[in-house]
């Protein structure tokens, strides 16, 4: 039950178009769902996170929607330029701050021209 | 304020060779955590450290594998005698405290460990 499931694997999109990645989890226990991002040779960086006491969360073009009952959280990204391609990760963690993070198995994003 | 460092960036080992991986949090920062990374897949969670305190260990193998995060100085993940599956990318994180309200892990670019 604690893991955290993200489709899809790899994801093509057209610039100016809207990627959307998605997951899903078990554990009712989860409070706290950040998105992370990872260019080739570095580490994630934090993207934008969200708590289960919001359905939605924007920060320019990147937008999370959370549906609790359903047990699933999905990023949007709006407007999609190549910067943006890279790998992208959920992750949620039993409460914010000071708390391991378990991790979906990533989604490789392309932006193509 | 510079980010989360670790060193070295990569490192090459022979089977049974013991491997250390070092983490210096970003400033203010006094808990890390260690996540592995195997190739084409999720970061993994191994170990969560406090200053001279193991928080949480539950993704760390029993055998072999070993953290510290003394008073001074870096954290270290130690891998002795290592196997070819221990070759992954390393990659630690640094948060504040909660009380600070901002306790987001940052992650530093990864120590990439190739075992032949």
């Amino acid at each position: 039950q604690q893991q955290v499931k993200q489709s899809p694997q790899s994801l093509i999109v057209q610039k100016g178009g809207i990627s959307i990645i998605n997951c899903a989890y078990e554990n009712t226990a989860f409070d706290y769902f950040p998105w992370y991002q990872q260019f080739p040779g570095k580490g994630p960086a934090l993207l934008i996170a969200i708590r289960p006491d919001v359905s939605e969360k924007k920060e320019g073009r990147f937008t999370i929607s959370f549906n609790k009952s359903a047990k699933q959280f999905s990023l949007h990204i709006m407007d999609s330029q190549p910067g943006d391609s890279a790998t992208y990760f959920c992750a949620a963690s039993m409460e914010f701050g000071n708390e391991k993070l378990t991790f979906g198995t990533g989604t490789r994003l392309t932006i193509i021209p | 304020n510079a980010g989360v460092m670790q060193n070295p960036r990569h490192l090459v080992r022979r089977r049974g060779q013991e491997a250390r991986l070092r983490c210096s949090p970003m400033k203010g920062h006094s808990h890390v955590y260690w996540y592995r990374q195997l190739p084409e897949e999720g970061l993994k969670f191994m170990v969560y450290l406090q200053k001279e305190n193991i928080i949480d260990e539950s993704g760390m193998p029993k055998e072999r594998f070993s953290a510290e995060f003394p008073k001074e100085g870096p954290s270290i993940l130690r891998i002795q005698q290592v196997v070819r599956g221990d070759s992954a990318a390393y990659f630690c994180a640094s948060s504040p405290p909660v009380a600070s309200g901002r306790a987001w892990q940052y992650f530093g670019p990864g120590t990439r460990l190739t075992v032949t």
